[in-house]
């Protein structure tokens, strides 16, 4: 039973357009979301999170939007730049709970110059 | 300030042994989680401490599995008669959950590779 998914295995995406990852959950108990990105022998970093009461949280050049009807989140990244290329984790977790985090299957992002 | 750290980074082991993962995670954060990536996929929860205890083993596999944190610090994952399915990189994780909001940061992980 996958409470978290990225039905998206990877994306190519031109410099400077923007990117788009979805993310998709089942559990209406996650209350916290986040974004990791992973690069090759190294271990997730974490990019940006949201609160199930906010619709919308930026950072920069990443913007992460929750759609609690939905259960669908999506990260944005714009204007994307090759360094971005890496694998993007979303993770979902239960606050009220002990707060271990639900990944989904990861989305390949290659950014071409 | 200091990240998470694991050691080792890499660890090789015969079918059979014993093996002990460390991490040694943000310096004061009560939180500390493992997890387990198999490739191409995201990590798996195994098991999490509040502090010395275990507040939450249910992602531990099977009993060859067990985890300590005896001072609320260091945390080390034990792995008992190790098999190829184990084959895995394991990931460590710290928070602060004081704040309300726990986010999460990773360690580089250690690639176990069972023979």
């Amino acid at each position: 039973d996958q409470q978290v998914k990225q039905n998206s295995p990877s994306l190519s995406v031109q410099e400077g357009r923007i990117s788009i990852l979805n993310c998709d959950y089942t559990n209406s108990m996650f209350d916290y979301f986040l974004w990791y990105k992973k690069y090759p022998a190294e271990g997730p970093t974490f990019l940006i999170s949201i609160s199930s009461i906010k619709d919308k949280n930026e950072d920069g050049r990443f913007t992460v939007f929750l759609n609690k009807s939905a259960k669908h989140l999506s990260l944005h990244i714009v204007p994307s730049q090759p360094g971005d290329s890496a694998v993007y984790f979303c993770a979902a977790s239960d606050q009220s709970n002990t707060g271990k985090l639900i990944f989904g299957q990861g989305t390949t992002l290659q950014v071409k110059p | 300030g200091a990240g998470v750290s694991q050691t080792p980074s890499n660890k090789v082991t015969e079918k059979g042994k014993y093996v002990e993962l460390r991490c040694d995670p943000i310096s004061g954060h009560t939180a500390l989680y493992w997890y387990r990536q198999s490739l191409g996929q995201g990590p798996e929860f195994l098991i999490y401490f509040q502090g010395t205890g275990a507040a939450d083993d249910s992602g531990l596999p099977n009993d060859r599995f067990f985890a300590v944190r005896p001072e609320g610090s260091v945390s080390t994952l034990k792995i008992q008669r190790t098999e190829r399915g184990d084959s895995a990189v394991y990931l460590c994780a710290s928070s602060d959950r004081t704040g309300g909001s726990d986010t999460q940061y990773f360690g580089p992980g250690t690639r176990l590779t069972v023979l």
